[in-house]
């Protein structure tokens, strides 16, 4: 346990359902991070949230829709999602918003794979 | 775009040191130097962190030349468990983690 818990590990979707991965931290930080790991691809960034407020989107379709209801929750909610989206999601937190003397701390990632 | 430059591939010996390098020419003197490891389809792992000075934790050593313009993560006793992805990552207040491909270190029995 990294003190960033993620649910659920495993998903498999269709195209026209509606489903949301869930990110919990219990580290006291303050900002959290969407990240996609596609296939042999680098981590790519796709939402930032810092004290509660969206800082930064890095051009992801409307399908994917971020939520942050308080600094230990995050939450990204999947609609009519395509097969490429398949990927490993993954998040992450950190103190005032940047890695500082902590760094960012990951979670153990959602798989999802759309059918 | 990420700020460093590794190779993409490594393969070390178990029980011997694993030295991964690491550019970063274009380094600015407020930016820290991180090291993460991901192992297959888990979340990156955090190593160890540096300014200016070596670094040396339970994990690793972080050799950073003195222009930092580039660094050596050094794990002393390679076990199988430390095959990974290992990306070093240049980071500076108000900035976000952006990772590259990194290096795919095979530890061999």
């Amino acid at each position: 346990e990294t003190g960033v818990t993620q649910t659920p590990r495993h998903l498999v979707m269709g195209m026209t359902n509606k489903k949301s991965l869930k990110c919990e931290q219990h580290l006291g930080h303050n900002a959290m991070y969407w990240y996609k790991q596609s296939a042999k691809k680098p981590l790519e960034l796709m939402f930032v949230y810092s004290l509660e407020e969206r800082v930064e989107n890095n051009s992801v379709p409307s399908r994917f829709s971020p939520e942050c209801p308080n600094s230990s929750h995050l939450f990204l909610h999947l609609h009519t999602l395509q097969p490429e989206d398949s990927a490993l999601y993954l998040c992450a937190s950190s103190q005032e918003g940047w890695a500082g003397f902590y760094g960012y701390t990951f979670g153990s990632g959602t798989r999802l794979t759309v059918v | 775009d990420a700020k460093t430059t590794q190779p993409p591939s490594m393969d070390c010996a178990e029980g011997r040191a694993a030295n991964l390098p690491c550019n970063h020419s274009t380094i600015s003197g407020n930016e820290y130097v991180y090291w993460y490891r991901q192992i297959h389809s888990q979340g990156p792992q955090y190593i160890i962190h540096g300014l200016k000075n070596n670094e040396t934790n339970e994990m690793a050593s972080l050799i950073i030349t003195e222009d930092r313009k580039s660094s050596t993560l050094i794990l002393p006793h390679a076990t199988l468990r430390d095959t990974a992805v290992y990306y070093c990552i240049v980071n500076g207040y108000g900035q976000n983690f952006v990772f590259g491909p990194g290096t795919r270190l095979s530890v061999l029995p």
